[in-house]
């Protein structure tokens, strides 16, 4: 079955960077484009960052751009989520999504990594 | 940027009893390929997003057939002919036709 986990969460400081991870296993990585998405502490969902199946496309939230770098690995089926200039706003759940196979539709959410941005 | 908006309901539902949500999009939904890519996520309380329609009608695998999704242009609706003790959450209609990709504010249910 699909399983997407996500890791490399944790506490920083303002302007401080991490690197989020997402393992991916039970479908054909290299197949489907790949998502990031995020959720406050009692808030909604925020769409964060795409990259295309190839890798050779990728979007952002406009909050993000310029600050946040979305990459995959397929030879280990990991995605990736650089962060840097972290800001208090960017504190929240992490989540990996695998887009379905007819695209433009987030299918499958993993657990979340926390994020927290904080002096 | 495509702003969604979402309809609240009048907490709490009836078990057994049908309920609606609204979704209404600031702009259409069609993509250059001519799919609309409106879909409907279910977040039960400490779970992650799950997806229940997509494409504005279509069931995904595994979704009991008491959700359905109906709509076209800018106007949506996730309906649940009889609401269950599971149904519980937050529902959140997204787009996926134009980027950012965008999530409605989401629709508390409760029973």
């Amino acid at each position: 079955q699909v399983q997407l986990v996500e890791s490399g969460g944790g506490v920083v400081r303002p302007g401080g960077s991490l690197r989020l991870s997402c393992a991916a296993s039970g479908f054909g990585f290299s197949g489907h484009g790949m998502h990031w998405a995020r959720q406050g502490a009692g808030t909604g969902l925020e769409w964060v960052a795409y990259i295309s199946w190839n890798g050779k496309s990728t979007e952002y939230a406009g909050a993000v751009t310029g600050r946040f770098v979305i990459s995959r690995d397929d030879s280990t089926s990991t995605l990736f989520l650089e962060m840097n200039s972290l800001r208090p706003e960017d504190t929240g759940l992490y989540y990996c999504v695998k887009e379905f196979n007819t695209g433009w539709t987030l299918e499958f959410w993993g657990h979340g990594s926390q994020v927290i941005v904080s002096s | 940027e495509i702003v969604l908006t979402q309809s609240s309901l009048s907490s709490p539902v009836t078990l057994g009893q049908p309920a609606s949500i609204s979704c209404r999009s600031s702009q259409g939904l069609v993509h250059i390929d001519g799919n609309t890519y409106l879909s409907w996520v279910q977040q039960r309380p400490g779970q992650p997003p799950r997806l229940l329609i997509y494409q504005i009608s279509k069931r995904f695998s595994g979704v009991p057939d008491r959700f359905s999704g109906s709509g076209a242009g800018t106007d949506f609706t996730l309906k649940i002919s009889r609401v269950e003790a599971e149904d519980v959450g937050i529902y959140y209609c997204t787009q996926g036709t134009r980027f950012p990709w965008t999530f409605g504010p989401g629709t508390r249910l409760e029973i």
